[in-house]
């Protein structure tokens, strides 16, 4: 069976400093991987998704960057963070026609 | 471009009570339709989906949904609530087979004992 996993789950950064979040999947192959934000009490926002290794689309201009290096790995970052990316940040992969969720990382800029 | 509406920001029930979360969506062609459930600090779980055939679809937990094509809807249900229903529920749209989501703004469910 298909599994998902983020790390870390909890992260606590200051402003200005790198981010770097991580998204494996197992038990599946190429499959399009997905990075969405949630802001407290808000809904789900798509950052970026990804289609293969080294193809990345980006649906909202920001500071953050996607990456997928490998197969089944994809990676946010940030050189410098902001107040304004503090949130819960998920990560998902397409099984069929649907979307399967990881359990997800809570980020806090101070 | 396709939208999807959850006109209640928040709702509380009492256990034991019925449930319907009510879910709009706007889209061109024939949609794929989601809800997902998410406990506070956890990822999103998938409840049930609709692809096509019957328009009633059962899930996960004693949840049903049913597509409505002439009002746009796909409202969840559920006859009897439980305390631990008490989440975040999202309904989505997928456009592209499933490639594209778009998510609705969520209903807070409350559960009174």
């Amino acid at each position: 069976s298909q599994t998902i996993h983020q790390w870390p789950a909890t992260l606590v950064q200051p402003v200005g400093s790198p981010l770097s979040l991580e998204c494996t999947v197992e038990g599946t192959s190429n499959p399009n991987l997905y990075w969405y934000r949630q802001a407290a009490g808000r809904g789900l926002q798509l950052l970026f998704y990804s289609v293969g290794i080294g193809q990345i689309s980006s649906e909202v201009p920001q500071n953050l960057s996607a990456s997928r290096p490998q197969d089944r790995q994809f990676i946010l970052s940030s050189k410098k963070l902001l107040l304004s990316d503090s949130g819960f940040y998920l990560c998902a992969w397409l099984g069929g026609e649907t979307q399967y969720f990881g359990p997800g990382t809570r980020l806090l800029v101070l | 471009a396709q939208s999807v509406t959850q006109p209640d920001i928040h709702i509380t029930v009492s256990e034991g009570a019925s449930l319907e979360l009510r879910c709009n969506y706007s889209y061109g062609a024939t949609p794929y339709l989601f809800w997902y459930v998410q406990s506070p600090g956890q990822g999103l779980q998938l409840l049930l989906k609709y692809f096509s055939g019957d328009t009633l679809v059962q899930g996960i937990k004693g949840f049903e949904a049913e597509f409505k094509r002439s009002q746009s809807s796909f409202n969840l249900r559920k006859p009897s609530v439980h305390w631990s229903d008490a989440a975040e529920y999202f309904c989505a749209v997928a456009r592209n087979y499933g490639q594209n989501f778009v998510f609705g703004p969520g209903t807070r469910l409350s559960v009174l004992p």
